[in-house]
């Protein structure tokens, strides 16, 4: 079966723009969480969708949003770039916190 | 220990040398540790999910056990090879689907 997706998979913006960024689960996968990844920082949880209602939100500015669709496709939204939004962001889906979750091949996003 | 805890940040052995890591992680409310393998330029995989105390799980020549009551899991890679190069994650939950990730142990082998 079809791995995670996400689109794009590369992205280079200026300071003040937004992007939006897309991940589409697993057949079958209701739940999408996102992470950033920055280096020395790890992997940080920003969100998590599942059955189109945010369930969780991580330490995240309100430049920070999300969504997920009726086919459990989500988008995350950035607004207001900058320079520290650099990073490498993913998206995890699965069927519960006791099962295994799985990563898409990340965005990795510049912002100039 | 209020987050997730990984030792050591990073290791170098020759192939052929067996090696382990550690994951400390808060020992209330257990839901499950989960121990993930990142390569470069890949996305990270998953190596276990462990859900019970005394938990041992096997993958190949990775072994991972699990002790809740005082918090913490180890990773055990046998006969090191340099395909086993690559930042290996645990990960405790903090919520529905709400990954809390540790920092990771850097594992170069060398050839």
């Amino acid at each position: 079966k079809a791995g995670v997706t996400q689109t794009p998979r590369y992205l280079i913006k200026t300071r003040g723009q937004q992007v939006t960024l897309s991940c589409s689960p697993i057949s079958g996968h209701r739940s999408v969480s996102w992470y950033q990844q920055t280096p020395g920082q790890g992997l940080q949880f920003l969100f998590e969708y599942f059955s189109e209602t945010q369930r969780n939100k991580g330490n995240f500015p309100g430049r920070f949003s999300g969504r997920q669709f009726s086919n459990s496709r989500s988008e995350m939204n950035v607004s207001t770039l900058e320079l520290g939004d650099s990073a490498l962001y993913l998206c995890a889906t699965g069927r519960g916190v006791q099962e295994t979750q799985y990563f898409g091949p990340g965005t990795r996003l510049l912002v100039l | 220990i209020l987050n997730v805890e990984q030792s050591p940040q990073s290791l170098h052995v020759q192939e052929g040398d067996s090696t382990n890591f550690t994951c400390s992680f808060p020992s209330s409310n257990f839901y499950a540790l989960h121990w993930y393998r990142w390569e470069t330029a890949k996305s990270p995989e998953a190596l276990f999910v462990m859900t019970l105390n005394g938990d041992e799980k096997k993958k190949g020549r990775i072994s991972a056990t699990l002790n809740t009551k005082e918090g913490y899991s180890y990773l055990y890679i046998k006969g090191s090879q340099p395909e086993d190069s690559a930042t290996y994650l645990c990960a405790f939950p903090r919520g529905a689907n709400n990954l809390f990730f540790g920092t990771g142990t850097r594992l170069t082998v060398i050839p």
